[in-house]
């Protein structure tokens, strides 16, 4: 079936960088936008980045502007989100969520997150 | 502070209908469509109603969704228990170059 399937969250110190995946399988990968939202404990969700289904242009939050790239390679059917400069403030469940086509915007498939904790 | 904004809660009772609603601008859902979402705590959000008003294959006809100017609606008609969950619209924004979501509506099934 069609599903997105995130990994690489944890703990890390403010300042450090980490690197999440998410693996998508049982659609064609090459043929969408992907993106990432996030959602900080107890509150709402936030749109962090999207990356078209090419990787040839790439949007981001001005909270993330200049801290996170978002990357994707089409032959393993995986986008990641390089995340830079990490603050406390980042700690979420972060989200990869597929964008159809001519879809308005609409996210379709959710993965069901890694959790991404910035302590000291 | 959400660029689309929603009320924080919302209630009713089994059989009632309810109607969430989401304020934006001409930049966001005064230009383009907008989508809704249902998420149970703990879990992932899930498409509800996309392009204003169109639903999923497998969501009910008791949801509906539409638009006016620069606001959405959500409608829920013979409420149930399932229903009880957090809702957010969202749409591109033209002026911020970013999808934005509403700050999300809990509701409570009486």
């Amino acid at each position: 079936q069609e599903q997105v399937v995130e990994s690489g969250g944890g703990v890390v110190q403010p300042g450090m960088s980490l690197r999440i995946s998410c693996a998508a399988s049982g659609f064609t990968f090459s043929t969408h936008a992907m993106h990432w939202v996030r959602q900080a404990p107890g509150k709402g969700l936030e749109w962090v980045a999207f990356i078209w289904h090419d990787g040839s242009n790439a949007n981001y939050a001005d909270s993330v502007k200049g801290r996170f790239t978002i990357s994707r390679d089409n032959s393993k059917n995986t986008v990641y989100l390089h995340m830079n400069t990490l603050r406390v403030d980042d700690t979420a469940v972060y989200y990869c969520a597929r964008d159809p086509p001519n879809s308005g915007w609409r996210l379709d498939c959710w993965g069901q997150g890694t959790l991404v904790a910035v302590s000291s | 502070q959400s660029v689309l904004t929603q009320a924080p809660s919302a209630s009713g009772t089994p059989g009632q209908r309810v109607t969430i609603s989401c304020s934006g601008s001409s930049s966001n859902i005064g230009r383009y469509p907008v989508n809704w979402y249902r998420q149970v705590p703990g879990t992932a959000p899930k498409l509800l109603i996309y392009s204003n008003n169109r639903r999923p294959s497998g969501v009910p006809d008791r949801l509906s969704g539409s638009t006016s100017g620069t606001s959405a609606s959500l409608a829920i008609s013979g409420l149930q228990s399932e229903d009880e969950a957090d809702y957010y619209c969202s749409a591109w924004d033209d002026r911020l170059r970013a999808l934005v979501f509403g700050g999300g509506t809990k509701l409570t099934v009486l």
